[in-house]
């Protein structure tokens, strides 16, 4: 049974600095992997999508990072800004059971201090 | 439509009452996933659909939730004599394919229900 985990549960920085946000998956036979953001009392908004066969996806900002056999991915947000403060949630699209085959993380809070 | 659109964006009812939420998708997405986020809380998996078909329900807590979809379009989750515990925020979220196929998903902003 696929099982998403993301640490940490919450994070603080000050602006400007670098992260890295974790999500690991316990089984590796994956379509594809989904970052989102959401804002309080807001949906979510997908920030990028990594296929199967792919290392990384990159936009803006953002980088998200793929290793397969290891069962991670890491969502590197450069020069940080309060803005980005939202919680940030990793999805993993598997290849067989329920729920469309789709397993949320419960992500990670983030909070950018200007 | 440009997004996924859901209504209400907020409900309050009385317990015991029922109440419908809407959700259109993504025109030519067949995948439609709806979820339920209680204040603080993850997300909570509820049904899924395949075009007009449930694979899984098995997210549904109770015989008081229902859903349905008409074709590869709007989709219904009914919750029946509502009770306090039903308040949260309904998420809707469609993709292109589902199952076997990948898709990026999309989500609505959510209908926000509160069960006085």
């Amino acid at each position: 049974k696929q099982e998403v985990t993301q640490i940490p549960a919450a994070l603080s920085v000050p602006e400007g600095e670098n992260l890295v946000l974790n999500c690991s998956f316990t089984d590796s036979a994956i379509y594809n992997l989904q970052w989102f953001r959401q804002d309080p009392g807001k949906g979510l908004t997908s920030l990028l999508l990594i296929q199967s066969s792919q290392r990384e996806q990159t936009s803006g900002r953002l980088n998200a990072s793929l290793d397969k056999s290891s069962g991670r991915s890491t969502l590197y947000i450069a020069a940080s800004q309060p803005g980005d403060s939202a919680t940030y949630l990793c999805a993993v699209r598997g290849s067989g059971g329920s729920q469309g085959n789709l397993i949320f993380g419960k992500g990670t809070k983030l909070s950018v201090k200007p | 439509g440009a997004g996924v659109s859901q209504s209400p964006s907020n409900k309050v009812t009385e317990k015991g009452k029922d109440v419908e939420l809407r959700c259109d998708p993504i025109s030519g997405h067949t995948a439609l996933y709806w979820y339920r986020q209680r204040l603080g809380q993850g997300l909570e998996f509820l049904i899924y659909f395949q075009g007009n078909s449930a694979p899984d329900k098995s997210g549904l807590p109770s015989d008081r939730f229902s859903a349905e979809r008409t074709g590869e379009s709007v989709s219904t989750l009914t919750i029946q004599r509502t009770q306090q515990e039903d308040s949260a925020v309904y998420l809707c979220a469609s993709s292109l394919g589902g199952g076997r196929i990948p898709g990026e998903l999309f989500f609505g902003e959510g209908s926000r229900l509160t069960v006085l």
